[in-house]
């Protein structure tokens, strides 16, 4: 099993640029997530889902968007970047009954914004 | 003020030492308690969990939990270099129906041989 994936693993956009950042898993997991990490801000939940074709928002949800068509997959859309977006991002995901304490995380995506 | 504070360190200690690495909290109706250990560059990963107040352990690490002062602990015993990470808490209470997990800033743990 390839576990949590994302893609791209770097990327460099400008201001006011659009991106999505591709998170795949391959465990059935029915819960993901998106967070990002910045220093000494520990991890920042963005949006969440609890299953295919739902998603709820986080606690820093402005700027961003996600869609979750397959239950394998969840997108993450920057539709103009900034520069208080550069960051690491990091999706995870969780099984429905140990959500509450297990979540696999991915190797993250480091995104600078100039 | 943060739901959950954690203070990120650096904590340096000699191999073999006893660390020591905690968390306050202060929403009550936490219920889940979680320490995760992320190396430079790489993923969170889960190290141990805790359900409720109580004390559980795991080969070198031990974890604390002590609901009435809303603090929480994990301890590593004779602290290897490869123990060097940084060590994030985390808990999670219901919120809208699912538990979602609030994570404190981590903690940067360096063991030097």
């Amino acid at each position: 099993n390839a576990g949590v994936t994302q893609t791209p693993k770097f990327r460099v956009l400008k201001t006011g640029q659009s991106m999505t950042l591709l998170c795949a898993q391959d465990m059935n997991h029915e819960y993901m997530y998106w967070y990002r990490q910045d220093p000494g801000m520990g991890l920042r939940l963005i949006h969440y889902s609890v299953g295919e074709g739902t998603t709820a928002k986080g606690e820093v949800p402005d700027g961003y968007n996600v869609s979750r068509l397959k239950k394998q997959n969840f997108l993450l859309g920057l539709e103009s970047a900034a520069p208080s977006q550069t960051s690491v991002y990091f999706c995870a995901s969780s099984y429905l009954d140990r959500g509450p304490y297990e979540q696999y995380f991915g190797p993250g995506t480091r995104l600078t914004v100039t | 003020q943060k739901e959950v504070e954690q203070d990120p360190g650096p904590l340096s200690v000699p191999e073999g030492a006893i660390v020591s690495l905690n968390c306050t909290y202060s929403n009550s109706a936490f219920q889940y308690f979680m320490w995760y250990r992320q190396y430079s560059r790489k993923g969170p990963e889960l190290l141990m969990y805790t359900y409720s107040s109580g004390n559980k352990e795991d080969g070198r690490f031990t974890a604390q939990v002590d609901k009435s002062s809303k603090y929480i602990s994990l301890f590593i015993r004779d602290s290897q270099p490869s123990d060097s990470a940084t060590y994030l808490c985390a808990m999670s209470a219901m919120t809208g129906g699912s538990y979602i997990p609030t994570f404190g800033r981590g903690t940067s743990l360096i063991v030097h041989p």
